[in-house]
C-alpha cells in the first residue's frame, strides 16, 4: 500500500535549518510529484512547493523561495525539504503528499512539527 | 498570483442538513480545483479533484461543482464526523494556492 512517512518533530532556535525527510513506499516513486504543504498554529493550509522525483525539477512559492530547497534521493525514495533562516513564522506542521496530475495529491505523510524558539 | 477566497468562514449547522461551501477565484482556474477536509492534527484529505471527481474512497454526499471562477462543495447531509475545516486549492499555474478555509461547525 502506498505510505509516505515522515521525520520526527524537532525544535530550532532562530536562523537555524531544518530538514525533513519522506520516505514513499508502495508505489513507483519517479512516476509521481512530491508536494509541501504546512500548517502554522491557528492558520490555514499553505502550499510550499513541488518537485519531480524523475527529473527534480522544482518549484517553490515565492514566499520561500530564496529559503528552501527541495530534493529527492531515488536510491532511498525518500523525499526532503530544508527550510533555512527559520524565525518563529516557520513554526508549523510540515506535510508532504504524492502528486499526480491526473488525480492530485492523493496520499499525505503524518506531519512533521517543527518549533522554532529561541 | 490566482487568489482563492471562501465563504462563509463558519457554517454553523446540524447532523443530517445540507452543506453548501462556496470557493472563488481570482481569474479562472477552469477546473483545476480540489476541495480538502482538514482535522486537527491529521493530514489533509483530498475529497474531490478536478473540480467535480470524487477522489478514492470518498462518500458520495459530497459532491462538487462549477469551473471558471466559481466553485461549490456540496456534503449532502453531514455525518458527525463531517464537522472539520475544509480548504480548496488551485493548480491552473504556479504557484499554486489555498483557499483560507471554511469550518463547518455543530449548531
Amino acid at each position: 500500500q502506498v505510505q509516505l512517512v515522515q521525520s520526527g518533530a524537532e525544535v530550532k532556535k532562530p536562523g537555524a535549518s531544518v530538514k525533513i525527510s519522506c520516505k514513499a513506499s508502495g508505489y513507483t516513486f519517479t512516476k509521481y510529484g512530491i508536494t509541501w504543504v504546512r500548517q502554522a498554529p491557528g492558520q490555514g493550509l499553505e502550499w510550499m512547493g513541488w518537485i519531480s522525483p524523475y527529473n527534480g525539477y522544482t518549484y517553490s512559492a515565492q514566499k520561500i523561495k530564496g529559503r528552501v530547497t527541495l530534493t529527492t534521493d531515488t536510491s532511498t525514495t525518500t523525499a526532503y525539504m530544508e527550510l533555512r533562516s527559520l524565525t518563529s513564522d516557520d513554526t508549523a506542521l510540515y506535510f508532504c503528499a504524492r502528486d499526480d496530475s491526473s488525480t492530485w495529491t492523493d496520499y499525505w505523510g503524518q506531519g512533521t512539527l517543527v518549533t522554532v524558539s529561541s | 498570483e490566482i487568489v482563492l477566497t471562501q465563504s462563509p468562514a463558519t457554517l454553523s449547522l446540524s447532523p443530517g442538513e445540507r452543506a453548501t461551501l462556496s470557493c472563488r477565484a481570482s481569474q479562472s482556474v477552469s477546473t483545476y480545483l480540489a476541495w480538502y477536509q482538514l482535522k486537527p492534527g491529521q493530514a489533509p484529505r483530498l475529497l474531490i479533484y478536478n473540480a467535480s471527481n470524487r477522489a478514492t474512497g470518498i462518500p458520495v454526499r459530497f459532491s462538487g461543482s462549477g469551473s471558471g471562477t466559481d466553485f461549490a462543495l456540496t456534503i449532502s447531509s453531514l455525518e458527525p464526523e463531517d464537522f472539520a475545516v475544509y480548504y480548496c486549492q488551485h493548480r491552473f499555474n504556479w504557484p499554486e494556492a489555498f483557499g483560507p478555509g471554511t469550518k463547518v461547525e455543530v449548531k
